[in-house]
């Protein structure tokens, strides 16, 4: 399968613990996406990634969250001190930006978390 | 900031009747818009996106939308639905740089048998 993958599909943890999830991208995608989605809503975007380099942070992204694309390649997302309120699945997209690509998003499976 | 609206948050119908999902948006400028399918139990996937040309985008499984900028709207439509079609139905919209990626909150349809 040459989709987007994330790892793990769910995670369980308890109020107050850190939580790092990855995501690996279509390998020739330049664009990596973190969105949040709880449900009966639509997806939220929390951040992305050209390359390497983070270009755009939503204004709700709390400083307890950090996402990180060292080479380029895959990303991670990681929730410090979790709340309850963080409890959602997390989506990861990837896309091809520039002159060969049109920027359509490919989505992964997500990663559910539940904090107790 | 971009915000996108679905005019319905759940539609009900019968196979074979047809369809439309209304979305509007708001954002001043050059915009490009997406409709995503969330089959259950299944991730997004890509139903069909306007760029630009032709305002009327025909996408997978027979959906087609129109763009209309006057009314800032991209309704989703289909001639007549099936079983298959039950899912969660987003719209999305980006400007032109690819950024400000932002979702409707989707409409679910149910088909009936």
């Amino acid at each position: 399968d040459t989709g987007v993958s994330q790892d793990p599909r769910h995670k369980i943890t308890k109020r107050g613990q850190n939580v790092t999830f990855r995501c690996d991208p279509i390998s020739e995608h330049n664009r990596l996406y973190w969105y949040r989605q709880t449900l009966g809503q639509g997806p939220e975007f929390l951040t992305y990634f050209q390359n390497e380099a983070q270009l755009e942070k939503s204004r709700l992204l709390s400083d307890r969250f950090s996402a990180e694309r060292p080479k380029g390649s895959f990303s991670t997302l990681e929730i410090q001190r979790t709340e309850q309120g963080d409890s959602a699945m997390y989506l990861c997209a990837s896309s091809l930006w520039g002159l060969a690509g049109t920027n359509e998003q490919f989505f992964g499976p997500g990663t559910r978390l539940t904090v107790l | 900031a971009q915000s996108v609206s679905q005019h319905n948050h759940h539609v009900i119908l019968s196979e074979a009747a047809s369809l439309e999902l209304g979305c509007n948006y708001s954002y001043g400028g050059t915009v490009n818009l997406f409709w995503y399918v969330q089959y259950p139990g299944q991730h997004l996937q890509l139903l069909l996106k306007y760029f630009s040309g032709d305002p009327l985008v025909k996408g997978i499984k027979g959906f087609e939308a129109e763009f209309i900028k006057s009314k800032f709207s991209f309704n989703l439509r289909k001639p007549s639905v099936q079983w298959s079609d039950t899912a969660e139905y987003f719209c999305a919209v980006n400007d032109d740089y690819g950024q400000n990626f932002v979702f409707g909150p989707g409409t679910r349809l149910s088909v009936l048998p």
